[in-house]
């Protein structure tokens, strides 16, 4: 079975500090894809970032940043000097080579940014 | 950038009425997806499509759900009877290759059935 955890409902942060979203996944699969997903007030969903199983590479990107680890099924999310753009719920996905094209989201977590 | 681009982005719809949400694919993408959203919860697959016919569907696509793509651009999803809890924003998205690798979501549609 397939299933993603974000036990983080709701973050508040102050604008300029760091923060890490949790994402904990479940997969019998060998070879799987892991996904963060950004859903701002307006409501669409803004691909972030796809990691295949294969590469635990971490990856940084301007003021983003993922730290994947097989060992603990954990895909993390880190946002470094945070804005009040950040603002939105995040939503980290898998899918998996043995389940088709379909996603498995985790229920997201809320980041408030306060200026 | 290519998008997908979802129709009309807001419906209202009586129960027990009809409804069909649009969605327009990037043009080289050969695979198309629905999710669901209700409200506050997480993001859900409805249904894969491939090659004019459905690939994979989930539990909560049943009977009252069908797709089409009738024109070779747009990609439909209809709802035969709506019911209070349909309400959600439904996401189209479409991808070239095996969605896994990632694929485009629409902007989403929010259908509120009253």
């Amino acid at each position: 079975a397939q299933k993603v955890t974000q036990a983080q409902t709701e973050i508040s942060v102050v604008e300029k500090e760091d923060v890490t979203l949790d994402c904990v996944y479940e997969t019998r699969d060998t070879t799987y894809y892991l996904f963060w997903y950004k859903q701002p007030p307006s409501g669409e969903l803004v691909f972030l970032i796809r990691r295949n199983s294969f590469d635990e590479q971490n990856e940084i990107s301007g003021r983003y940043s993922w730290n994947f680890q097989k060992s603990t099924s954990s895909f993390n999310f880190t946002i470094t000097a945070s804005q009040v753009v950040d603002s939105a719920v995040y939503f980290c996905a898998l899918s998996g080579s043995n389940t088709g094209n379909q996603f498995y989201f985790g229920t997201g977590t809320s980041l408030t940014v306060i200026p | 950038e290519p998008e997908v681009t979802q129709t009309p982005s807001h419906q209202v719809t009586q129960m027990g009425q009809e409804v069909i949400l649009r969605c327009v694919p990037i043009s080289n993408h050969l695979y198309f997806y629905w999710y669901r959203q209700i409200l506050g919860q997480k993001v859900e697959f409805l249904v894969s499509f491939y090659n004019n016919e459905i690939s994979e569907k989930s539990e909560i696509f049943d009977d009252q759900f069908s797709v089409e793509r009738p024109d070779g651009s747009n990609f439909t999803l209809k709802i035969r009877s709506t019911k209070l809890e349909d309400s959600a924003m439904y996401f189209c998205a479409s991808s070239e290759s095996p969605g896994r690798r990632g694929y485009t979501f629409g902007s989403g549609t929010r259908l509120t059935v009253v």
